[in-house]
């Protein structure tokens, strides 16, 4: 199947610091990425939706200020965790839709993790 | 989009079959039934999809009635390392649909 990669997989940063969270789509184009937070034990919840050369769509409450996405080409797209702090830490999961699909199948990434002290 | 419910969690002893039931009772025409697995720190990875009727792979089998309402996985003989979250998801006739996750159910299997 498509590979989708993350990187970094762990970060620990400061307080106030800002974070990019990279995902690659590695044999595949993604013209749409989706971008996913997980907190211990619980599911995934959907941050946003990056559209390659256009903005991005963000879910309720997700603040496009703090959480920004870029996705610059077809095989990229980032996520800037800007000034972070401690409730920002948390599993960030990317995933892109099957390459010509129609079924709503997702590839996901390995998912990065971050603290922030 | 569709909302799944799925029981909580699961116990199971090695060698045994498992079968877990997910409830979508407003799936739409278009929509696709895919179950994922996560193990911890990691991001859920597809087991199987179907749209009817019934699907099976390498890995599961997947059971839908003719209602669609519902649908049930199958995990023959789960070992120990079947332990982790399974989710229920349903919806994305296009691609570009971001797939909206349930509670998921988590199975522990045990030696």
């Amino acid at each position: 199947g498509a590979v989708v990669s993350q990187h970094p997989s762990r970060v620990i940063c400061k307080s106030g610091t800002s974070v990019k969270i990279e995902c690659r789509s590695l044999d595949f184009q993604a013209t749409t990425m989706f971008w996913y937070r997980q907190f211990p034990k619980k599911s995934l919840m959907l941050m946003a939706t990056s559209n390659e050369g256009s903005k991005a769509t963000y879910e309720q409450g997700v603040e496009k200020d703090k959480f920004l996405i870029n996705h610059a080409s077809l095989t990229l797209s980032t996520l800037t965790v800007t000034s972070a702090h401690p409730e920002d830490s948390s599993f960030y999961i990317c995933s892109a839709p099957a390459q010509g699909g129609n079924t709503g199948e997702l590839f996901f990434g390995e998912g990065s993790r971050l603290t922030v002290l | 989009l569709a909302k799944t419910t799925q029981p909580i969690s699961m116990d199971s002893y090695e060698g045994q079959e498992v079968n877990i039931t997910c409830s979508h009772n407003n799936i739409a025409t278009n929509d696709y039934i895919t179950w994922y697995q996560q193990f911890p720190s990691q991001g859920p990875r597809f087991i199987i999809q179907g749209y009817k009727t019934k699907v099976t792979n390498e890995v599961a089998s997947l059971f839908i009635p003719a209602d669609r309402k519902s649908s049930t996985l199958s995990l023959p003989r789960v070992s120990l390392s079947d332990t982790a979250v399974y989710y229920c998801l349903v919806g994305g006739y296009s691609g570009n649909t971001p797939l909206v996750f349930g509670k998921g159910t988590r199975l522990s299997v045990i030696a």
